[in-house]
C-alpha cells in the first residue's frame, strides 16, 4: 500500500522564521515520484517540485528546500526567513512509476504572522 | 497561460438531487482527476481518466460517476446528493506521464459543495 503521512496538522511561525515541514511516505515500489504543492486561500494548488527516486540530492529554490532521504522515507520542506504570503496549506504527495495518480498527505496548515 | 477551470466555485445543493460538476482543460491533456478536500484528509481521489471515454475507480468512487465523451472535458456526477458529500471538489489533468516523466498535476481553483 502507498501512504503520505504528513503528522503537523497546523504551524505557526512568527515572519523571518525558519521552519520545516515534514513528509514521511510508504511505498513498496523502487522508481516513484515525490511532490509538494501549495494551496493558498484561493484555493488553487500551485505545484512547488518534484522529485523521483532515484535522486536523492538536496534542492533549494530561493527560500525553499528540499531534503530527502530514501533511508528514512521522508521528503522535507524548509522555509528559511519566512513571510507572510507563505501562509497556505502544504501539500507532500507520491506517484508510482506506473500510474498518474498522485496519492496526498493530510496536508500542514502554515500561518505566517507578520 | 495553462488553465483548468472548473465551472462552479460554490454550489448548494438539496439531498437527493443530481449533481453536476464539469472540469474543462486546454492543455490537452490525456490525464484528468477528481479529488475531493475534506479538513485532516488531505486530497483524496474519487475517479480519474486517461483518455476519452475511460475511466478508473480512485480511493472513493462510492457515490460517484464520471463523464469523458470530450479530451478537454472531465465531469463529475453526482446521482443523488447527501450530506456527507458536503466537501470541496478539485479538478485536475497532467500531461501522459508514466516512467521516467513528470507528470505533476495542473489544478482548477475547486467546487464547494453544500448539500443540505
Amino acid at each position: 500500500a502507498q501512504k503520505v503521512t504528513q503528522a503537523q496538522t497546523e504551524i505557526s511561525v512568527v515572519e523571518k522564521e525558519d521552519v520545516t515541514l515534514d513528509c514521511v511516505y510508504e511505498t513498496r515500489d523502487t522508481t516513484y515520484y515525490l511532490f509538494w504543492y501549495k494551496q493558498p486561500p484561493s484555493g488553487e494548488l500551485v505545484f512547488l517540485i518534484r522529485r523521483n527516486s532515484f535522486d536523492e540530492q538536496n534542492e533549494i529554490s530561493g527560500r525553499y528546500s528540499w531534503n530527502f532521504q530514501k533511508s528514512t522515507s521522508s521528503f522535507n520542506f524548509t522555509i528559511t526567513a519566512s513571510q507572510v504570503v507563505d501562509s497556505a496549506v502544504y501539500f507532500c504527495a507520491l506517484r508510482a512509476s506506473n500510474t498518474g495518480k498522485l496519492i496526498f498527505g493530510q496536508g500542514t496548515t502554515l500561518q505566517v504572522k507578520p | 497561460d495553462v488553465k483548468v477551470t472548473q465551472s462552479s466555485r460554490y454550489l448548494v445543493k438539496r439531498t437527493g438531487e443530481k449533481v453536476f460538476l464539469e472540469c474543462v482543460q486546454d492543455m490537452d491533456h490525456e490525464n484528468m482527476f477528481w479529488y475531493r478536500q475534506d479538513p485532516g484528509l488531505g486530497l483524496r481521489l474519487i475517479y480519474f481518466s486517461y483518455d476519452v471515454k475511460m475511466k478508473e475507480k480512485g480511493d472513493i468512487p462510492e457515490g460517484y460517476s464520471v463523464s469523458r465523451e470530450k479530451k478537454e472535458r472531465f465531469s463529475l456526477i453526482l446521482e443523488s446528493a447527501s450530506t456527507n458529500q458536503t466537501s470541496m471538489y478539485l479538478c485536475a489533468s497532467s500531461p501522459p506521464g508514466l516512467a521516467g516523466e513528470g507528470g505533476e498535476l495542473f489544478f482548477g481553483e475547486g467546487s464547494r459543495l453544500t448539500v443540505l
